[in-house]
């Protein structure tokens, strides 16, 4: 079956603009993590849905950081009044239930000019 | 929190040596520690990974070990190719917990030379 899904690939924003990234989890994966990858870092945790609780926000850097997975399924990150310090890939991840192997899907990779 | 430290950040080795990288951990509490793969551009890719309940754990020319007293754990990468080249990442996580978020080090760039 086909892995995880994110869209778009590249997103190139203004300052000050307001995106909206996509991931398509794995059918049938119950949980989904969405990371933050700045250029030369590891992948550093945002946030965690169950199904389409969101059950861990910790990670979001700030408020202008929103993500929903309505229907337990494809998740929304947005993020508000982009800052240049937003520019990072967006990685999404999912795994059938609570830990393990997480797949991941290509990124998003965003560039707030 | 829990807290990964990596190392070398680089490192550079022959076609057919061996590369050994290292991680620390600082939550005793984590039991499940993966390594990914990450070639430039493209996503993370599960290369092996270890639950805490083993000490060491190999697949064909890679193998991890885990010291769970001294809370670190390692990569070998042994008769390495070309196509090793890539960021290898370690992460650490609570498996069977309520959650899994993987906390990563900050990432190795292998260059294995011809």
């Amino acid at each position: 079956g086909a892995g995880v899904s994110q869209s778009p690939r590249y997103k190139v924003a203004k300052r000050g603009q307001d995106v909206a990234l996509r991931c398509d989890p794995i059918s049938g994966h119950v949980s989904l993590f969405w990371y933050q990858q700045a250029l030369g870092q590891g992948p550093e945790f945002l946030t965690y849905f169950q199904n389409e609780a969101q059950l861990d926000k910790s990670g979001l850097p700030s408020d202008r950081f929103f993500a929903e997975r309505p229907e337990g399924s494809v998740s929304t990150l947005k993020i508000q009044r982009t800052q240049q310090e937003d520019s990072a890939v967006y990685l999404c991840a999912s795994i059938i239930q609570g830990a393990g192997e997480q797949f991941f899907g290509p990124g998003t990779r965003l560039t707030v000019l | 929190g829990e807290n990964v430290e990596q190392h070398p950040s680089t490192l550079s080795v022959q076609e057919g040596d061996s590369a050994v990288i290292k991680c620390t951990y600082s939550d005793s509490a984590s039991n499940y520690f993966p390594w990914y793969k990450q070639e430039l551009g493209k996503r993370p890719q599960l290369i092996i990974d270890i639950r805490s309940n083993v000490g060491e754990k190999k697949d064909q020319r890679i193998a991890v070990t885990l010291n769970k007293t001294a809370k670190h754990f390692s990569l070998h990468i042994t008769e390495t190719q070309p196509e090793d080249s890539a960021v290898y990442f370690c992460a650490a996580s609570i498996y069977g917990g309520s959650q899994g978020n993987l906390i990563f080090g900050k990432g190795t760039k292998l260059s294995v030379k011809p």
